[in-house]
């Protein structure tokens, strides 16, 4: 069945670094890709998608392209914020459904 | 527009207990969705409402239920409440039928069964 593997948490960085987060995927068909994040105590957010191989989703910053050959949707930011940490999902939607399936989820904190 | 409505947003429970979430999705959308989610098993899916149908459902006992109304607002029900049962249940809603269609999420039930 359909699943979607994150890198291990938390992840810990100091303003303005680098930040990959890993995530790879096992779909049949064409399935749509997508990042969520949640700051504590709320419900997600959508921070980008992208719904056919190669295609990029960005949003504040954060980038993700869409491969097909490895399988994966890596989040990438070349400056982190300290208002960045929160928890990042990777997320899978499944054909023609509302169903989505998500990641383990990846902690991010971000220290000044 | 509002965003995606969850009542009551802090439920505490005991056991063998039922109990009864509602989620008012954004205003035209007609998809709903409900996720349980715990620090264990991380976002799970439950099931998706769609016009009043369920059209898709995730892996979990007939203890949990749900149901949408002609307005789209959706109930989730969950009888005879085990510890296990002690989440965060998020509902969510979006626009269409495509998969790549964004969905929104409200902010949560916070339910706790003691």
């Amino acid at each position: 069945g359909n699943s979607v593997t994150q890198m291990e948490g938390p992840v810990t960085l100091s303003e303005e670094a680098f930040l990959t987060i890993n995530c790879t995927y096992t779909a049949t068909g064409y399935p749509s890709l997508f990042w969520y994040v949640q700051y504590p105590g709320e419900g997600l957010q959508l921070l980008l998608k992208a719904t056919k191989a190669d295609d990029k989703g960005s949003n504040k910053g954060f980038e993700a392209t869409y491969r097909k050959e490895t399988t994966s949707f890596h989040l990438e930011k070349g400056s982190v914020q300290v208002s960045d940490s929160a928890v990042y999902f990777c997320a899978l939607g499944a054909s023609n459904t509302g169903k989505l399936i998500f990641g383990q989820g990846t902690t991010l904190q971000v220290k000044p | 527009k509002a965003g995606v409505t969850q009542t009551p947003r802090y439920l505490i429970k005991t056991r063998g207990q039922q109990v009864t979430l509602s989620c008012s999705p954004i205003s035209g959308h007609r998809s709903v969705s409900w996720y349980q989610q715990t620090p264990g098993q991380g976002l799970q899916f439950l099931f998706e409402y769609f016009s009043e149908t369920q059209r898709n459902k995730g892996n979990f006992p007939g203890r949990f239920s749900g149901r949408q109304f002609s307005n789209s607002r959706s109930e989730m029900n969950v009888s005879t409440l085990e510890l296990g049962d002690s989440a965060l249940y998020l509902c969510a809603s979006k626009d269409g039928e495509q998969a790549n269609n964004e969905q929104f999420f409200g902010p949560g039930t916070r339910l706790t069964v003691l």
